[in-house]
């Protein structure tokens, strides 16, 4: 099966711009869910999709992040201004029963704002 | 709240030793646990999962232990190759489905 796909891989943006991620998950996996490792630090929660419902938002650290699911597929996560500390990297995984069979993850989006 | 914590931080061995990373944590409370590797610029690759009910998982040179009472795994590596060089990851998932991650074990094995 195709893996979790994650585009751009890398992004480099200016302080006040807008980027915006996208996770494509393995086909059927209707839970998924977006991390971010910034520099020094583990990695961490942001939110979690159960098809195109948020349920669970915890994370996000403010309101200049969106998430989006369009019809429970793929996933965006925009940042709107973008800020220094954002900087890091995204990490989208999927999962169709997280409890048995775990989490895949993507190979990230390295974001850096200059 | 949870907590996870890796010792070592880094770990540099010859290779062919057999080795032992730890991954500790404070609520016990957990679903199960997940080791993955991290290659440098790439994604987290699953290596194990161990259920809150299992002991241990074993996969090739790999096997895994969970000790949920104490609040501790560990992941055993046996006879280390070069390609081992990784960062090891361990997360343990709690009832909101968020995995909650330590910071890594950087892995180097030294041919």
């Amino acid at each position: 099966e195709a893996g979790v796909t994650q585009f751009p891989s890398h992004s480099v943006i200016e302080k006040g711009q807008t980027v915006t991620l996208r996770c494509d998950p393995i086909s059927g996996h209707d839970n998924l869910y977006w991390y971010r490792r910034v520099m020094g630090k583990e990695i961490k929660f942001l939110l979690h999709f159960v098809k195109e419902s948020k349920q669970d938002e915890s994370g996000m650290p403010n309101n200049r992040f969106l998430a989006e699911r369009t019809g429970g597929t793929y996933s965006t996560l925009k940042v709107q201004p973008a800020e220094l500390e954002d900087s890091g990297v995204y990490f989208c995984a999927s999962s169709q029963a997280p409890g048995v069979r775990g989490y895949t993850f993507g190979s990230g989006t390295r974001l850096t704002v200059v | 709240k949870q907590e996870v914590t890796q010792i070592p931080a880094a770990l540099s061995v010859p290779e062919g030793e057999n080795l032992v990373l730890n991954c500790s944590f404070t609520d016990s409370a957990i679903y199960n646990l997940q080791w993955f590797r991290q290659d440098p610029g790439k994604g987290l690759t699953s290596l194990l999962l161990i259920q809150s009910s299992q002991r241990e998982q074993t996969s090739g040179r790999l096997n895994a232990s969970l000790d949920k009472s104490s609040g501790r795994s560990t992941l055993y590596i046996a006879a280390s190759q070069p390609g081992d060089s990784a960062t090891y990851l361990c997360a343990v998932i709690q009832g909101a489905q968020k995995l909650v991650f330590g910071q890594g074990t950087r892995l180097t094995i030294n041919p």
